[in-house]
């Protein structure tokens, strides 16, 4: 079945550089990605979310990228703090019947940052 | 910002007991709310869709005889794990949307541990 998966499991940087996680997508329909960060223990924490009719976003330190010719979006930190350690899935939007999104998440990227 | 918030936290229940969680949109009224399931180093799944005043949705795999999902007020959804057994542990996670929000804030989880 349709699927949203993960390059990399871990991701080891040092702090201060920039970091880029990677995430496939099969569903050539998805038209909304989002980003989520999830601490140990605790709900997903929305970061930066794209729809499909762009191919690049910025917030505060974070830029998302689409590439819908190879189903690919990332999601780029800039100047990685201690802070960022976490797990970061990125998801996928798709409408229920009722007009509200429901999410289909990726397998995660651990992100280590090293002081 | 709209907030979702769980309760309990944290649950120990004995096996073939039932144990109710309870997920509920602080600030706004949510006529959709959503349950994950995430088992340890894995990624969230999606459970069911929870729709006030009408059934929910459950995805292709989840018994809906087991986990009852109750929408009754635009505020809160109650999801009730039945009979629960050791495989039942997991972190149980839900998410709503405020209308017009591009956000889909998470509650904060809730572990379960059936012993």
């Amino acid at each position: 079945g349709e699927s949203v998966g993960l390059h990399l499991p871990t991701l080891s940087v040092q702090e201060g550089d920039n970091s880029i996680i990677n995430c496939a997508y099969s569903n050539s329909a998805s038209d909304y990605f989002i980003w989520y960060k999830q601490e140990s223990g605790k709900g997903p924490q929305f970061i930066i979310d794209i729809r499909s009719n762009m191919d690049k976003r910025q917030g505060q330190r974070v830029t998302v990228l689409l590439n819908k010719t190879v189903k690919h979006l990332s999601l780029q930190i800039a100047a990685t703090q201690p802070g960022d350690s976490a797990v970061y899935f990125c998801a996928e939007g798709r409408f229920m019947d009722t007009g509200r999104r429901a999410l289909t998440f990726g397998s995660g990227t651990r992100l280590q940052v090293q002081p | 910002g709209a907030v979702v918030s769980q309760h309990p936290s944290w649950v120990i229940c004995k096996s073939g007991t039932s144990v109710k969680i309870e997920c509920r949109s602080l600030d706004f009224q949510a006529t959709t709310m959503f349950w994950y399931r995430q088992f340890p180093k894995q990624s969230l799944m999606l459970m069911a869709t929870s729709n006030e005043g009408s059934k929910a949705t459950y995805e292709q795999g989840v018994e809906k005889d087991k986990f009852l999902i109750n929408h009754a007020s635009l505020t809160l959804s109650t999801l009730t794990v039945t009979s629960a057994h050791p495989e039942d542990s997991s972190f149980y996670i839900c998410s709503a949307r405020p209308s017009g929000a591009g956000d889909l804030p998470f509650g904060p989880g809730t572990r379960l541990t059936v012993l």
